[in-house]
Parts: C-alpha cells; sequence; structure tokens
C-alpha cells in the first residue's frame, strides 16, 4: 500500500545524545516536511525539501538537521544543541500544492 | 512572515452545527486546508478550497472563505461524538510551504 512511514513510533534520548527519526514515503511525492507539535502550540515547521538534494529551514530550524539522499526518505536528526526536544514528530510529504500525507508520528522524549 | 490563528476550544452538543474559525496573513496562498487529528496520531485531510472560491461544501462540511479578510471557517452539521478531535487549519505559503494554525480541540457532549 502507498503511504508515509514514520519510525519508531517511541523513542527516548539521553541528555547530550543525537538521536533520528524516520520518514520514508512510497508516494512518490516530490516534497516531504517535518513539524514539531506541543500542547497548545499546533505544528510549528522545522524543515521542508521540496526535491532531492534540497531542503529549506522552517520556523524552529535550531538544533535540528535533516538529509534529502533520496526521493523516499527525509530523515530528522535531532542534536544535543536542541534544548527542549520532547515533543511529537510529525513527517509529511506531498506534490505540489496538492492534499499532504502524514505519518503516524514519533513520541520523543529526553529522559 | 506568515501566521494562520485560531481559538484553541470548542464545545458543542451533539446534533448542533460547530463552527471553527481561523485567520491567515499570506495573501498569496492558493489553497487552504481543514486537517483532523485523533488523539496520538497523524493529520488527515478534511477538505480544503482554493483561493479564487468563497464556499464550498462537502457532506456535513461548509467551507467559507473571506479572501478580503483572511478568514476561513469550517462548518460541521449535525455533528456527532466521533467528530470530537483537533482541527487544524492550514495555508499553503510561499514556496510551498504549509504552514499550520495551532489547532482547534472540539469537544462534543450529549
Amino acid at each position: 500500500d502507498g503511504g508515509i512511514t514514520q519510525s519508531p513510533k517511541y523513542l527516548f534520548r539521553k541528555e547530550g545524545q543525537n538521536v533520528t527519526l524516520s520518514c520514508e514515503q512510497n508516494l512518490n511525492h516530490d516534497a516531504m516536511y517535518w513539524y514539531r507539535q506541543d500542547p497548545g502550540q499546533g505544528l510549528r515547521l522545522i524543515y521542508y525539501s521540496q526535491i532531492v538534494n534540497d531542503f529549506q529551514k522552517g520556523d524552529i530550524a535550531e538544533g535540528y538537521s535533516v538529509s534529502r539522499e533520496k526521493k523516499e526518505s527525509f530523515p530528522l536528526t535531532v542534536t544535543s544543541a536542541q534544548k527542549n526536544p520532547t515533543a511529537f514528530y510529525l513527517c509529511a510529504s506531498r506534490q505540489g500544492g496538492a492534499e499532504a500525507f502524514f505519518g503516524q508520528g514519533t513520541r520523543l522524549t529526553v529522559v | 512572515g506568515e501566521d494562520v490563528e485560531q481559538s484553541l476550544f470548542l464545545s458543542v452538543r451533539e446534533g448542533d452545527s460547530s463552527v471553527i474559525n481561523c485567520t491567515y496573513t499570506d495573501s498569496s496562498s492558493t489553497y487552504l486546508y481543514w486537517y483532523k487529528q485523533e488523539p496520538g496520531a497523524g493529520l488527515q485531510l478534511l477538505t480544503y478550497i482554493f483561493s479564487n472560491m468563497d464556499m464550498k461544501q462537502d457532506q456535513r462540511l461548509t467551507v467559507l472563505l473571506n479572501k478580503k479578510d483572511k478568514h476561513l471557517s469550517l462548518r460541521i452539521a449535525d455533528t456527532q461524538t466521533g467528530d470530537s478531535a483537533i482541527y487544524f487549519c492550514a495555508e499553503n505559503s510561499g514556496y510551498n510551504k504549509l504552514i499550520f494554525g495551532a489547532g482547534t480541540r472540539l469537544a462534543v457532549h450529549p
């Protein structure tokens, strides 16, 4: 089935560690997005990519990094520079201005 | 910069209509969207409207767009308990950025 898959569903990080969240889509979409969701603040854009090997910072890119080496994959690394990483992370993909398809999310907790 | 604003909570009685409002700032947005989020899950598209339209109806859903005031609304007729969720307004901004509001939590009570 076509879709967008995020893994893992739950992730725990120790202080000072980098962690990478996976996002894979088989919808042949050019654009992919990463959002962070905190209670009462909705979705805030971290990074987005319109095409392979190209990406742009969103509104809250500090402490995060991404890569887009393949069309179907857009991993997000939460670095130790991100001081408050505990949140729900959502990945999305879409083609042009059409509907964005979302993954089921990864809940990251710092322990 | 781009910004989308929504009220955070709405409570309605089952069977009544719900109206969720949204304002946006980017007048060049070509599409405006309404998404629904169930607890602990991703977002699903409910409906969208092109910026050259004033209204769109899809079964129980009616979207109204006032482009002059940059105001978007979603009306859900005959609201059911299964409609309880968070509803997000989103705009398609420059360079294909997709900007979301904070979400409106809809609670439906008997």
